[in-house]
């Protein structure tokens, strides 16, 4: 089975700028969470959505927006963005939301504001 | 909001000694997860603890959780090179928010 697949992996882009990184869970899963891991704030919680619902939102400011498809396949957009947005940004999907078989980890997309 | 923490933040060991990592919950959490990260790499999942007092073992590791489930412990016996990475626990608040704690990352020098 194909695990948690995003995209792009690396991405360099310039303050003010917009993005947008994609996550495919692996199949049948159907709870997808993103989370922002920095060296200094570790990993913080941004979003999660659940058949194409948004379950819970992180304490982020507005200019971090995701969705999810039909597919359970989702999406995250950055806009206007700043320095301190540079980060290793993960995607999570599980079958339930806390469920016990724990949350499958994508690889990330590492994201450089210049 | 509920706050993670972990102690300690960073912990380096020879191979072959005792590692034990803790996790402190500002809040009573419904059940608790543990993660590993090597470097470079993604979190992996390791195990779930749900019951009070749960104890459960996977080989060298034994995972804890405290009786009044706000805090837990990953304790790492005769530590191997292969254990290099950082331990995160996680925690659902209400509404299965996960909460990832500050982390520990531990170095076992060969």
């Amino acid at each position: 089975k194909a695990g948690v697949t995003q995209t792009p992996r690396y991405l360099i882009k310039t303050r003010g700028q917009q993005v947008t990184l994609s996550c495919s869970p692996i199949s049948g899963h159907r709870s997808v969470s993103w989370y922002q891991q920095t060296p200094g704030q570790g990993l913080q919680f941004l979003f999660e959505y659940f058949s194409e619902t948004q379950r819970n939102k992180g304490n982020f400011p507005g200019r971090f927006s995701g969705r999810q498809f039909s597919n359970s396949r989702s999406e995250m957009n950055v806009s206007t963005l700043e320095l301190g947005d540079s980060a290793l940004y993960l995607c999570a999907s599980s079958w339930i939301a806390g469920g016990p078989e724990g949350k499958f980890f994508g690889p990330g997309t590492r994201l450089t504001v210049l | 909001g509920q706050q993670v923490m972990q102690i300690p933040q960073y912990q380096h060991v020879q191979e072959g000694e005792d590692f034990t990592t803790y996790c402190n919950s500002s809040t009573t959490l419904s059940n608790i997860q543990w993660y590993k990260q090597r470097p470079g790499g993604h979190p992996v999942f390791l195990i779930q603890l749900v019951k009070s007092g749960e104890v459960k073992k996977q080989k060298r590791l034994t995972f804890q959780f405290g009786e009044a489930k706000k805090n837990s412990s990953l304790h790492i016996t005769a530590t191997q090179t292969t254990d290099v990475g950082t331990y995160f626990c996680a925690g659902p608040e209400t509404g299965n928010q996960f909460y990832f704690g500050t982390g520990t990352s531990l170095t076992v020098i060969p």
